[in-house]
């Protein structure tokens, strides 16, 4: 299956802009979509399509993908926004791969 | 407003099954297909598989071929997943969601809705 790897741990200080990459062999020719999870919670999609937003997601939610990194940018970080994200891919070349996940701390 | 909601959780002792429920609402079911995602305690997310909910056809991961069963009752607007031959492995908290796209398998669109997760605990 296709791997994708995340850093295991982001840290942030509120009002700063956090940005978590996402690696993979050629993933800038993929479409990468970013779930937020909260501990106990079911994940939210927060980017799709390597940039685009669902309804209700914060602007601060930005995202870009070229090369072999996807990149999930937030931007005026909040507390609220800690918890893991994950990236994930899907083609027909493979079965449905996640991230490894990374745990983002507002500090 | 547009909702799964899945079945309690479940203990299962090793080598035997587990049938977990999802049931949709607040949007027509047959026209979005279901994926099926599991979490062991601690772990990040894996993929399971995807059943399209008008015709019943699957397509599971390479790791699940052969153990893992997914099935629908349009009468109810409910999708299944069935996993057997369970293993301490297994333990997890197993959610079905929603492929965004309408229609049609489509590698641009994310997962959008997502149930509550039913924990499975497997254990002698």
């Amino acid at each position: 299956s296709y791997v994708l790897t995340q850093p295991p741990s982001v840290s942030v200080a509120p009002g700063q802009t956090a940005r978590i990459t996402c690696g993979g062999n050629n993933i800038g020719s993929k479409s990468v979509h970013w779930y937020q999870q909260k501990p106990g919670q079911a994940p939210v999609l927060v980017v799709y399509d390597d940039s685009d937003r669902p309804s209700g997601i914060p602007e601060r939610f930005s995202g870009s993908n070229s090369g072999n990194t996807a990149t999930l940018t937030i931007s005026r970080v909040e507390a609220g926004d800690e918890a893991d994200y994950y990236c994930q891919v899907w083609d027909s070349s493979s079965d449905l791969s996640f991230g490894t996940g990374t745990k983002v701390t507002v500090l | 407003q547009v909702q799964l909601v899945q079945s309690g959780a479940e203990v299962k002792k090793p080598g035997a099954s587990v049938k977990v429920s999802c049931k949709a609402s607040g949007y027509t079911f047959t026209s979005y297909y279901m994926h099926w995602v599991r979490q062991a305690p601690g772990q990040g997310l894996e993929w399971m598989g995807i059943i399209n909910p008008s015709g019943g056809s699957t397509s599971y991961a390479q790791k699940f071929q052969g153990r893992v069963t997914m099935t629908r009752d349009t009468s109810t607007s409910t999708v299944y997943m069935e996993l057997s031959s369970l293993r301490s492995e297994d333990t997890a908290v197993y959610y079905c969601t929603r492929l965004a796209a309408a229609g049609t398998i489509n590698y641009y669109y994310g997962m959008d809705v997502w149930g509550q997760g039913t924990t499975v605990t497997v254990s002698s």
